[in-house]
């Protein structure tokens, strides 16, 4: 199956730096991926559509110069939290989708980046 | 925002019993999908059922569709331990590209 890629695992990091997310199709192009946002115990809130080539389209709500994505490859997406506070401490998520199931929607995860803003 | 809402928020269940979830959904859809999570894992996608299919089978799994309730339901029989996790539906929606999850529930299966 697709293998989506997904660094680091967790970062602690001090409030007011930036931290950077990459988000990878190891055996898949990926034209498109996703990111999400996840609480404790709670659903995943998408906050942004990554495009290849393209700019990000963000949802409402998701703050772009504070949640900066780029995807300069078609196996590669980065989400940068940009000076980060304790409130952005979450869970983040990316996932894509193989080109062939562009029309059933299944996607892929990968295993997801724990960030705690201290 | 989300659009799935999902009962129960959290299943309790004996291992080798049925576990039920319910999800439903506000607009037309192009398909639901069901996916899995571990507590603190990424997402692992088990089934997706299109709004022309009523029924789903794969393994333990059953899904079925009702798009005129807007609503589907996971069955996952003869519930083993290993089951414990919690299970997102996610829909697409007609002529949508995003995928958007449910709230999501909690299952626990005890040995």
């Amino acid at each position: 199956g697709a293998v989506v890629s997904q660094h680091p695992s967790w970062v602690i990091c001090k409030s007011g730096t930036s931290v950077k997310i990459e988000c990878r199709s190891l055996d898949f192009q990926a034209t498109t991926m996703f990111w999400y946002r996840q609480f404790p115990k709670q659903s995943l809130m998408l906050m942004a559509t990554s495009n290849e080539g393209s700019k990000a389209t963000y949802e409402q709500g998701v703050e772009k110069d504070k949640f900066l994505i780029n995807h300069a490859s078609l196996t590669l997406s980065t989400l940068t939290v940009t000076s980060a506070h304790p409130e952005d401490s979450s869970f983040y998520i990316c996932s894509a989708r193989v080109r062939t199931s562009r029309n059933t929607g299944e996607l892929f995860f990968g295993e997801g980046s724990r960030l705690t803003v201290l | 925002s989300q659009q799935g809402e999902e009962d129960p928020q959290a299943l309790s269940i004996q291992e080798g019993e049925n576990a039920t979830m319910n999800c439903s959904y506000k607009t037309s859809i192009n398909n639901l999908q069901w996916y899995r999570q571990n507590s603190g894992r990424g997402l692992v996608h088990l089934i997706l059922i299109r709004s022309n299919e009523r029924e789903k089978h794969s393994g333990r799994l059953r899904v079925t569709l009702d798009t005129s309730k807007k609503s589907s339901s996971l069955l996952i029989t003869a519930s083993r331990a290993a089951d414990t996790a919690s299970y997102f539906c996610a829909t697409v929606n007609t002529g949508g590209f995003k995928t958007i999850f449910g709230a999501g529930t909690r299952l626990f299966v005890k040995a």
